[in-house]
């Protein structure tokens, strides 16, 4: 079975801070696709990252960082000098390869205050 | 315009009552997805359509029919709308033949529906 943990169901920092939303993520496959989603309080989905499950290098976009270990299952997500625009709930997705479900973490809410 | 639209974006309706939310892209993509979305438990696949003649229940789908009118349009219909059914769906698409392997879904701006 397929199955997305995010532990942390909400996390306050203040301005500046760095955070790390964590995922943990089960499958048998080997070949796999993990995704991470923005909502933001007005409430539709933002694409962030793909990652395939053949390629293990960490990856920086900005202040966004993403750090995907397969020794761990996991494919943490690194936002470095938060910014109150930050805040939003926060969903890590899993895919395999030969479905088109996306299997969804719980969400975890980050909420950054000036 | 969005690329992928939902309609209505707001319903408050009652128990009983029969409704239908529609979904509706341009994007050409031939893949397409209803999701609901509850507080504390993230999204969840109702139904999806590899195309039109293909229909699939997904994790939760009882309590909910769908209809592939064309390529570009997808309803997600509730028969009898029960207070439990309260919640944000999304409707979303995929191209399966993108060229890219990873198939990404791209999704609507969500409906937020009340069942009193």
């Amino acid at each position: 079975a397929q199955k997305v943990t995010q532990a942390q169901t909400e996390i306050s920092v203040v301005e500046k801070e760095d955070v790390t939303l964590d995922c943990v993520y089960e499958t048998r496959d080997t070949t796999y696709y993990l995704f991470w989603y923005k909502q933001p309080p007005s409430g539709e989905l933002v694409f962030l990252i793909r990652r395939n499950s053949f390629d293990e290098q960490n990856e920086i976009s900005g202040r966004y960082s993403w750090n995907f270990q397969k020794s761990t299952s996991s494919f943490n997500f690194t936002i470095t000098a938060s910014q109150v625009v930050d805040s939003a709930v926060y969903f890590c997705a899993l895919r395999s390869y030969n479905t088109d479900k996306l299997i969804f973490g719980t969400g975890t809410r980050l909420q950054v205050f000036p | 315009d969005a690329d992928v639209t939902q309609t209505p974006r707001n319903r408050i309706t009652k128990t009983g009552k029969r409704i239908m939310l529609e979904c509706s892209q341009t994007k050409g993509h031939d893949r397409m997805y209803w999701y609901r979305q509850d507080p504390g438990l993230g999204l969840r696949l109702i139904y999806y359509s590899f195309d039109v003649k293909d229909i699939n229940k997904g994790e939760i789908s009882d309590g909910y029919s769908v209809s592939r009118q064309a390529q570009a349009k997808f309803s997600l219909s509730l028969e009898s709308a029960i207070p439990n059914q309260t919640a944000l769906y999304f409707c979303a698409t995929s191209d399966s033949q993108g060229g890219s392997s990873y198939n990404e879904q791209f999704f609507g701006p969500g409906t937020r529906l009340t069942v009193l």
